[in-house]
């Protein structure tokens, strides 16, 4: 099937890591990416890696890629309350589709 | 200001009453998409557009319809709504990939639609 799974929720201290976790179904997905909600609003493309990286850094995101066992992660460091909100992994399909995870629920604290 | 625009924001509306849901995008993409977000569940694809007169199902076409007669407007139709369709509804545009590029999908502000 396409499911794209992810833990529901998270909860880190300020100033903490984040690590948010992606399993995905199909290894012949191009791209990969990581999508923000935050609170009333739609999404907004955070990150992409394309599927021949292991690894991409981006200011304070890193996305780790490991095809073998099909698993994606995305490492915030320096957590900010500002980065509170909802992340979306999604892999890509033919035809410009999207699957979509279910979504992690990012709390962090003071 | 490159932006994908929904209306209404927020729906309130009974069983059976038809209704349309607007989106209109001002960056000249050939791919527009809806998708409904429910909880636990994520965004599932409820019909998309590669261009115009070009419209094909996603996962959840179920009890809905969509048009696309200019490129920049792609309406959702829901001609006899029901409770399970209470939902929040995005649309997408992006430029239209091949095999070895995809190009970032960006989304409206949402429609939260309750149906009762």
């Amino acid at each position: 099937g396409e499911d794209v799974e992810q833990s529901l929720f998270l909860s880190v201290r300020e100033g903490d890591s984040s690590v948010i976790n992606c399993t995905y179904t199909d290894s012949s997905s191009t791209y990969l990416y990581w999508y923000k909600q935050e609170p009333g609003a739609g999404l907004q493309l955070l990150t992409y890696i394309f599927s021949n990286m292991d690894m991409k850094q981006d200011q304070r995101l890193t996305v780790l890629l490991n095809k073998k066992d099909k698993h994606l992660s995305l490492r915030i460091a320096d957590t900010q309350t500002g980065d509170s909100a909802i992340y979306f992994c999604a892999e890509s399909k033919p035809a410009d589709k999207l699957i979509f995870g279910t979504g992690t629920r990012l709390q962090v604290f003071p | 200001e490159a932006q994908v625009t929904q209306n209404p924001r927020y729906l309130i509306t009974v069983t059976g009453k038809k209704l349309t849901v607007t989106c209109s995008q001002n960056m000249n993409h050939e791919y527009m998409s809806w998708y409904r977000q429910d909880p636990g569940l994520g965004l599932r694809q409820i019909y998309y557009s590669m261009n115009v007169e070009v419209t094909d199902k996603g996962d959840v076409p179920e009890g809905y319809k969509v048009s696309r007669k200019e490129k920049r407007n792609f309406p959702l139709i829901l001609e006899s709504p029901s409770p399970n369709q209470t939902s929040l509804y995005f649309c997408a545009s992006s430029r239209s990939g091949t095999s070895e590029m995809t190009y970032e999908q960006y989304f409206g502000p949402g429609t939260r639609l309750t149906v009762t």
